[in-house]
């Protein structure tokens, strides 16, 4: 079974601050992590996936199988980050049954 | 505009009636989900087709019906069966073999039952 879990349900930072959310994940296999972001009236967006190990709007996460984490961070958090943020895994390889498993979601605010 | 649309994006129903909600999508992708969003419980899968005339059960199916007659359109019947059905429900796409792996998803359906 795959399982995703983030810890924080609300996440309140002022702007300029680092933030992280945080995301552990159990899956047997070999997993793909994303992190999908909802801002206000829009729809659910992918944000970024490990694979890519690429930066988007400031964000990162990197990997850790060995805490099997994906930890999502951005140095300096702005308001407009205000957001629902999801982490997401599923099987490394595509193919039959790709089922994406989110977590419970983080509900990050930056104050100004 | 092309992507996935949803409709209706808000529907209100009396208890013991059966809903069907909309999934239509113009990006040519294989594989098409249906998902439920509760506040605190994060995207719940329900059902999911990966090719044309076939599907499987999510996590939580009981009391929701799907058909996948067409590449384009994966409608979800919420049937008197499903104990709570007021939700926000999310249907998805993803273009499969040779994809991204990348869901894209619809602006939602409110189902409130009355």
């Amino acid at each position: 079974a795959q399982r995703v879990t983030q810890p924080e349900k609300l996440l309140s930072v002022f702007k300029g601050a680092p933030v992280e959310l945080k995301c552990n994940y159990s899956y047997s296999g070999s997993p793909e992590l994303f992190w999908y972001v909802q801002y206000s009236r829009q729809r659910l967006q992918l944000l970024l996936r490990h694979i890519s190990r690429e930066s988007i709007k400031g964000f990162t996460a990197d990997l850790n199988k060995g805490e099997t984490s994906f930890h999502l961070k951005k140095p300096f958090a702005q308001e407009e980050d205000s957001a629902m943020y999801y982490c997401a895994l599923s099987r490394a390889s595509g193919g039959s049954n790709y089922k994406l498993t989110f977590g419970k979601g983080t509900l990050l605010t930056v104050n100004p | 505009d092309g992507g996935i649309t949803q409709s209706p994006k808000y529907l209100f129903r009396k208890e013991g009636q059966n809903v069907t909600l909309s999934c239509e999508q113009n990006l040519n992708h294989d594989a098409m989900y249906w998902y439920r969003q509760d506040p605190g419980q994060g995207l719940r899968l329900i059902y999911y087709s990966q090719i044309v005339n076939d599907f499987q059960k999510g996590d939580i199916a009981e009391g929701y019906s799907v058909s996948r007659e067409k590449k384009e359109s994966f409608p979800l019947t919420v049937t008197s069966a499903q104990k709570n059905p007021t939700a926000f429900y999310l249907c998805a796409s993803r273009k499969d073999r040779g994809g991204s792996g990348e869901l894209f998803f619809g602006e939602g359906s409110r189902l409130t039952v009355l």
